[in-house]
């Protein structure tokens, strides 16, 4: 079974400055997807981006980019230029390839709490 | 518009007494899932159908059903909701060959 972890509960961030959040993950898959989303206090999941694994290029999206390491199940993500707006729940999950029943599940971390302070 | 719609948005109910949650997508997806949300647990998946008809077990599925009879609607079932079933509730939909999942808007539940 895949797992996802998210070892940091909090954290707090000053406008305009870059945070990162952690994840990692554990699989003996080969071909899987990694996402991260965000959700504010309205509870709408907004996908903010995602990784394919057979891919080494790290994905970006505007101010939003991974540094996905795929030898040590690492899959962080950095907010650059923090908005007031990005204040919000992050959650990162993980999905087997899309085919059959092995790609019906998201594997969730717990959630990092994001605060961008003014 | 392309959307995952859930109803109720709320709901409060007392022990036992039968409940559903509608989920309906407007995208003819093939893949609909219900997930649970509790704090420090992140979302965990109830259920899930691949396609009419076609539904199977997820990581916590007890106390919960669910039928496909349609491509669109995947409705979760609660036949004698128990107070451990509080929890913000998500239906989520996908193509069968593509890896993204759209979400609907979440239904807190109180189970009192």
């Amino acid at each position: 079974a895949q797992t996802v972890t998210q070892s940091q509960p909090e954290m707090s961030v000053q406008e305009a400055e870059t945070v990162t959040l952690s994840c990692t993950y554990d699989t003996s898959e080969s071909n899987y997807y990694l996402f991260w989303y965000k959700q504010p206090p309205s509870r709408q999941m907004i996908l903010v981006i995602r990784q394919e694994a057979y891919k080494q290029q790290n994905a970006t999206e505007n101010r939003f980019s991974v540094n996905f390491q795929k030898a040590a199940k690492s899959f962080s993500l950095k907010i650059s230029d923090s908005q007031l707006g990005d204040t919000a729940m992050y959650f990162c999950a993980f999905m087997k390839g899309v085919y059959g029943t092995s790609g019906s599940r998201l594997t969730f971390g717990e959630g990092t709490q994001l605060t961008v302070n003014p | 518009e392309a959307q995952v719609t859930q109803n109720p948005r709320y709901l409060i109910t007392v022990t036992g007494k039968k409940l559903t949650v509608t989920c309906s997508q407007n995208m003819n997806h093939e893949y609909m899932s219900w997930y649970r949300q509790d704090p420090g647990l992140g979302l965990r998946q109830i259920y899930y159908s691949m396609n009419v008809e076609v539904t199977d077990k997820g990581d916590v599925p007890e106390g919960y059903k669910v039928s496909r009879k349609e491509k669109r609607n995947f409705p979760l079932i609660l036949e004698s909701p128990s107070p451990n079933q509080t929890s913000l509730y998500f239906c989520a939909s996908r193509r069968a060959r593509e890896d993204t999942q759209y979400f609907g808007p979440g239904t807190r539940l109180t189970v009192l």
